[in-house]
């Protein structure tokens, strides 16, 4: 959906370099969520958060952090990137009381 | 999070015939959602299904939920290459979900 963008959406980074992803919405939902997909595994949660305060581990969090700056924008950071972390990376959001996410265009980033 | 498993993980099928994909947990589910990623693209929300037993269509599309909760499966009849893509099962739960591997479904014009 348009609602939720994501930038960048092609990122090649170097192991070692910080990269930020950033995720916005216009749907003025509560809920972000930060997922991997990898080959063959699915989606995977690495973070989420209910609101601007909030912020939760996912099943896969180590090796990233994230941001809530607002009720719009939720950024995920890789603080020192390494190669298994290539993976194309979505954003969602989900209204408050609803399970149903929208997920952004997504983000593929390589790690060289 | 407790996984759900999904079978196939690859299906072909030349157009016109059927399709099902299965959706397994060894817990009891709350509810199932399904998604569809097209290739290059992102998952969309297909449905949500809640009740035991229940059935919900949409055009070619028959999503099942299972009496005992712990199954689901989507089957779409008859095919088209607007099909193609992977669908993704996901469990609820405390407003997270957690999704199967997928089924990717190639269709053979």
């Amino acid at each position: 959906d348009a609602d939720v963008t994501q930038t960048p959406r092609n990122r090649i980074t170097k192991t070692g370099k910080r990269i930020m992803l950033e995720c916005s919405q216009t749907k003025g939902h509560d809920r972000m969520y930060w997922y991997r997909q990898d080959p063959g595994l699915g989606l995977r949660l690495i973070y989420y958060s209910f609101d601007v305060k909030d912020i939760n581990k996912g099943e896969i969090s180590d090796g990233y952090s994230v941001s809530r700056q607002a009720q719009a924008k939720f950024s995920l950071s890789l603080e020192s990137a390494i190669p298994n972390q290539t993976a194309l990376y979505f954003c969602a959001t989900a209204a408050e009381y609803s399970n149903e996410q929208y997920f952004g265009p997504g983000t593929r980033l390589t790690v060289t | 999070g407790q996984q759900v498993m999904q079978i196939p993980q690859y299906q072909h099928v030349q157009e016109g015939e059927d399709f099902t994909t299965y959706c397994n947990s060894s817990t009891t589910l709350s509810n199932i959602q399904w998604y569809k990623q097209r290739p290059g693209g992102h998952p969309v929300f297909l449905i949500q299904l809640v009740k035991s037993g229940e059935v919900k269509k949409q055009k070619r599309l028959t999503f099942q939920f299972g009496e005992a909760k712990k199954n689901s499966s989507l089957h779409i009849t008859a095919t088209q290459t607007t099909d193609v893509g992977t669908y993704f099962c996901a469990r609820a739960g405390s407003y997270q979900l957690t999704f199967g591997k997928g089924t990717k479904l190639s269709v053979i014009p």
